[in-house]
């Protein structure tokens, strides 16, 4: 499996909260990209990344915001979380931007109460 | 963006030999057909992909006819550990914010 962890897998937390989720490869793959998926929706990408500090919108950006200051991270960030971003958030990574093969990691599980 | 439609639902049982087809009316010259397996609590897993004509790898089969409106994902011998939601995607080979997953088909099989 490639090397793709996410941090935290679990968390709870507040409507209003500030919240970062972390995304961290050992592959060196210059694409890396934050979905989430709820239940009718199938996945939808949030942001996507195309090298450090190279990032862009994908389908449902607002409400987030990302950084990659580092080949291996990338950050995905709620400003201020709303129940609907109650969700289940998917990293994933690719190799070449010409290639549909992305490697996702885990999931973290979010709840805003 | 090539829109695809797939069954919600397909049930089997262990040993049969399954076909999951995707329509893709609207797919452009470029766009290639890829197709993703997930299980649950997991993040989905690419399985193949192809552009025209026939695909295989040690786990599916890809089906593309010549007008490419359509595929078929075809999985020989399925067993319990199968079942899963398996996706079809279609688009431009550049990543990024052309790729979008449908809601998938949620294949069940049983004994």
């Amino acid at each position: 499996d490639a090397g793709i962890t996410q941090s935290p897998r679990h968390k709870v937390t507040e409507t209003g909260t500030p919240v970062t989720l972390r995304c961290h490869q050992t592959e060196n793959h210059r694409y890396m990209y934050w979905y989430r998926q709820d239940p009718g929706h199938g996945l939808r990408l949030i942001h996507y990344s195309y090298g450090v500090k190279d990032t862009d919108k994908g389908e449902v950006s607002d409400g987030y915001s990302v950084s990659r200051s580092k080949t291996e991270d990338f950050l995905l960030t709620l400003e201020s979380a709303t129940s609907s971003q109650t969700s289940v958030y998917f990293c994933a990574i690719s190799e070449r931007a010409s290639s549909y093969e992305q490697y996702f990691g885990p999931g973290t599980r979010l709840t805003v109460t | 963006l090539a829109k695809t439609t797939q069954p919600i639902s397909m049930d089997s049982y262990e040993g049969q030999e399954v076909n999951i087809t995707c329509s893709h009316n609207n797919i452009a010259t470029n766009d290639y057909i890829t197709w993703y397996q997930q299980f649950p609590s997991q993040g989905p897993r690419f399985i193949i992909q192809g552009y025209k004509t026939k695909v295989t790898n040690e786990v599916a089969s890809l089906f593309i006819p010549a007008d490419r409106k359509s595929s078929t994902l075809s999985l020989p011998r399925v067993s319990l550990s199968d079942t899963a939601v398996y996706y079809c995607l279609v688009g431009l080979t550049g990543g990024g914010n052309k790729l979008t997953f449908g809601t998938g088909t949620q294949l069940k099989v049983e004994l």
